[in-house]
């Protein structure tokens, strides 16, 4: 089975310094690994995903993402943190062929002023 | 514009009394997917559809039944809700593979209280 963990339920930063939200993941085989995010009262949006190749991945926003297969992890980041990035983030993982996608739990950003 | 659209938003019933929430997207989208969104669970799902007359179950089928007649719509229903079905639905749809390599689409969400 897959999983997927977000070990913080909340992370703070201040405005300007750089923000990492955490993932890691659980799989048996080769994963697709996603951010979304949610604004209050909104649907999820895409943020960006990993598939093969660089494992340093850019998103939208200013996102990035670091795919570490040995610690099996894909934490989000951004090396200056806005208040508009306040939001609910969550990490999603897929196996190849499989139709399911597995959502962590969420990590709720707050970017203080 | 592309979207995923939801009605009702938000819907208040009381116990087995039954409904259903449309879904509708306009991107021709051959894979489409409901989730019920609960805190501290994150997204599960509950069903979802690789083509038209194509369902399956996901994670969280039970009390649900869906329809895929349309490639457009994915209608949740509710045959006869109970308290527990109180949560946040989101519909999603993507190309194929849905869930796989391709990102999915979101609609804004249904927010249902079962009294």
């Amino acid at each position: 089975a897959q999983s997927v963990a977000q070990p913080e339920d909340q992370v703070n930063v201040a405005e300007g310094n750089p923000l990492t939200v955490k993932c890691t993941y659980s799989v048996s085989g080769n994963p697709y690994l996603f951010w979304y995010v949610q604004y209050p009262n909104r649907g999820l949006q895409f943020l960006l995903k990993y598939i093969t190749g660089d494992n340093l991945v850019k998103g939208s926003y200013g996102f990035e993402a670091e795919f570490n297969k040995s610690q099996t992890s894909f934490h989000l980041k951004k090396p200056s943190a806005l208040v508009s990035d306040s939001a609910l983030y969550f990490c999603a993982v897929s196996l190849t062929g499989r139709r399911a996608l597995t959502f962590g739990s969420g990590t709720r950003l707050q970017v203080q002023p | 514009e592309a979207q995923v659209t939801q009605n009702p938003r938000y819907l208040i019933t009381v116990t087995g009394k039954k409904l259903t929430v449309t879904c509708s997207q306009n991107m021709n989208h051959e894979y489409m997917s409901w989730y019920r969104q609960d805190p501290g669970l994150g997204l599960r799902q509950i069903y979802y559809s690789m083509n038209v007359e194509v369902t399956d179950k996901g994670d969280v089928p039970e009390g649900y039944k869906v329809s895929r007649k349309e490639k457009r719509n994915f209608p949740l229903i509710l045959e006869s809700p109970s308290p527990n079905q109180t949560s946040l639905y989101f519909c999603a749809s993507s190309l194929l593979p849905g869930g796989g390599r391709n990102e999915q689409y979101f609609g804004p969400g249904t927010r249902l209280t079962v009294t």
